[in-house]
């Protein structure tokens, strides 16, 4: 496989359950991202790991929680979601460390339902 | 604080040149990025400007102004397979991306 690939590509779940969004990059970059993107407003950076390390937390709710084991895999953890949260969750990655990833390559993304 | 404005729609037809602005308000400004998205899929990366003036790839090319916090994206000889979302996003210190709210064109034959 090449580039971005993310799993899975749509989800439906209920707000008591527990998911977990995988990102998987085959590129050799060093930075990865998590997006939320919802209609009609910009695309909304949730985290930032570089080096696997995190180095931007936007503020995010603590229901979603980022996992970064190497620096080719990246997971977002979903915990107790509201229907707000329904988006398109994009995963980016960057061969620019640091936050100021300025040409990122994106997944499909996982379009994501809460009931 | 950091704001970009776009328009949120464009229309053109096949054939001709359409030109989607970008104005920025930010701190730290280390370039401005632009991105297609078509309906359905992933952000794909079109250019990138950090020194004022005109870059061209292809049929697109992206201009700065760093003076006038002012870009734009021009794209040329519309194809229908044009028709997709473009955002612009201010590359700054200290943080990653801040993407625009994106223009939608649509281009008619």
């Amino acid at each position: 496989e090449t580039g971005v690939t993310q799993t899975p590509r749509h989800l439906v779940m209920g707000m008591t359950n527990k998911k977990s969004l995988k990102c998987e990059q085959h590129l050799g970059h060093n930075a990865m991202y998590w997006y939320k993107q919802s209609a009609k407003k910009p695309l909304e950076l949730m985290f930032v790991y570089s080096l696997e390390e995190r180095v931007e937390n936007n503020s995010v709710p603590s229901r979603f929680s980022p996992e970064c084991p190497n620096s080719s895999h990246l997971f977002l953890h979903l915990h107790t979601l509201q229907p707000e949260d329904s988006a398109l969750y994009l995963c980016a990655s960057s061969p620019h460390t640091g936050t100021s990833g300025r040409e990122q390559f994106f997944g499909p993304g996982t379009r994501l339902t809460v009931l | 604080g950091q704001s970009l404005e776009q328009p949120s729609e464009v229309t053109a037809v096949e054939g001709a040149i359409v030109q989607i602005n970008c104005t920025y308000q930010t701190s730290g400004f280390y370039g401005l990025s632009w991105y297609q998205q078509h309906d359905g899929g992933a952000p794909t990366f079109l250019s990138y400007n950090a020194l004022d003036g005109l870059e061209e790839t292809g049929r697109f090319s992206s201009f700065l102004s760093r003076s006038d916090s002012y870009g734009y994206l021009l794209l040329q000889e519309l194809q229908m397979k044009d028709s997709a979302s473009y955002f612009c996003a201010v590359n700054q210190a200290g943080t990653a991306l801040i993407f625009g709210k994106g223009t939608t064109l649509s281009v008619s034959s």
